[in-house]
């Protein structure tokens, strides 16, 4: 079955510890990416991976790091997490990220740093 | 960063009835998507929109891109129950790789 899969869909954590947010797909996308979701403002895209070592930022990149070592894997890395990393994330592939759009999320993962 | 305007924030309505909702911008796309969110998932692709003008339809679902490139609409034709969920709209400019997205229309259908 076709599908991305983050892990773990639930996380509390303390501030400054650092974290990882796993995200895998199964369809070799060339094209992956990482978005958070907050109340009120949509979905913000964070960084986003073109193909294996090319990565760039979204709009909200501040406090986060990512890496494209494997076509199938583009995890999402808080060094020191805070408060305000507190959202629902969401990675999402496709095939490319131009014209060929049909973009697969995965089912999230709910953060609470405290 | 940029965002899309999407309205309503909300929608409260009965079964049966039809749906519109709309987003704006004030730059140019040359993509316009169109997701449903149900809870608990991830965002759902419905229809996708690639030229000014045009019309496209998914089922009960039917999306335009403006031919001024700077807005699209979504209508839900005769809605049923399951249709509740948040619908976004997402934007994509030339070379495409930066998604915007809108801030969400909420659908509540009371059957």
């Amino acid at each position: 079955e076709a599908q991305v899969t983050q892990n773990p869909r639930y996380l509390i954590t303390v501030t400054g510890k650092k974290l990882t947010v796993t995200c895998s797909q199964n369809m070799n996308h060339e094209y992956m990416s990482w978005y958070r979701q907050d109340p009120g403002l949509g979905l913000r895209q964070i960084y986003y991976s073109m193909n294996v070592e090319v990565t760039d930022k979204g709009d909200v990149p501040e406090g986060y790091k990512v890496s494209r070592k494997e076509k199938r894997n583009f995890p999402l890395i808080l060094e020191s997490p805070s408060p305000n990393q507190t959202s629902l994330y969401f990675c999402a592939s496709s095939v490319t990220g131009g014209l060929n759009t049909e973009a697969f999320f995965g089912q999230g993962t709910r953060l609470t740093v405290v | 960063g940029q965002q899309l305007n999407q309205s309503p924030q909300s929608m409260f309505i009965q079964e049966g009835e039809d749906v519109s909702m709309n987003c704006t911008s004030s730059s140019i796309f040359n993509t316009w998507l169109w997701y449903k969110q149900e809870p608990g998932e991830g965002p759902v692709l419905l229809i996708a929109l690639y030229k000014a003008g045009e019309l496209t339809s998914n089922g009960r679902l039917t999306a335009q891109f403006g031919i001024t490139r700077k807005d699209s609409f979504l209508n839900i034709s005769a809605s049923i129950p399951s249709d509740v969920g948040i619908y976004f709209c997402a934007g994509l400019h030339t070379g495409g790789f930066k998604t915007i997205f809108g801030a969400g229309t909420r659908l509540f259908v009371k059957a």
